[in-house]
């Protein structure tokens, strides 16, 4: 059990253009949950809580209207980079929460152009 | 205060004997701490957690050692495989839902035949 996935897994597109990752827990729900990015070779960095139903809290310096949080559903959130530049490339990793502990989706890789 | 100090950061184990990694956390507030295991190009899956209330937790090949006083903690694989060369991630966050983990740094390992 505890299973999350993230749709897609690789993205590449331009710069200006606006991605969205979807995050879904499969088998349990998750009130709570986290996205992350990481640099190669480096470890996670959190950019934002969300929970179900409320805003997302944004971590110290993460740009809030560049990196949409929206936590619809129980199963579901979603993180749409708006204008994504090519700094904005990265690995973006998500997590649900469960019985206190984090679970985490297999990464969506994104490349701007 | 938020910091988890983790060490070393790569190392190399031949198959069958013992890895170990350190963490060191500041925050007495902490009181969980899962590790990671992280393959290239995958997200981190949790490989075995503790919390303060025992010394040591074992599961299977996987053994997390706790000292509460010196505020560390390891982990040990035991009977090391070239299947277990991963990058490995300690955390600590306090207990409750909505809490945020704290990563350590990463610990590149390679088990050599």
């Amino acid at each position: 059990g505890a299973v999350v996935s993230q749709h897609p897994s690789r993205v590449i597109c331009k710069s200006g253009t606006s991605v969205k990752i979807e995050c879904r827990s499969l088998d349990f729900q998750a009130t709570t949950m986290f996205w992350y990015r990481q640099f190669p070779k480096k470890s996670l960095m959190l950019m934002a809580t969300s929970n179900e139903g409320s805003k997302a809290t944004y971590e110290q310096g993460v740009e809030k209207d560049k990196f949409l949080i929206n936590h619809a559903s129980l199963t579901l959130s979603t993180l749409t980079v708006t204008s994504a530049h090519p700094e904005d490339s990265s690995f973006y990793i998500c997590s649900g929460e469960r019985y206190n502990e984090q679970f985490f989706g297999p990464g969506t890789r994104l490349t701007v152009l | 205060q938020q910091q988890v100090k983790q060490s070393p950061q790569s190392l190399i184990v031949q198959k069958g004997g013992i890895s170990i990694i350190n963490c060191a956390y500041e925050n007495t507030a902490f009181d969980y701490f899962p590790w990671y295991q992280q393959f290239p190009g995958k997200g981190p899956a949790l490989l075995i957690a503790i919390r303060p209330d025992v010394s040591e937790k074992k599961e299977g090949r996987f053994t997390i050692s706790f000292n509460k006083s010196a505020k560390q903690f390891s982990l040990h694989i035991m009977d090391s495989q070239p299947g277990d060369s991963a990058t490995y991630f300690c955390a600590a966050s306090r207990s409750g839902g909505n809490e945020k983990l704290t990563f350590g740094t990463g610990t590149r390992l390679t088990i050599i035949p």
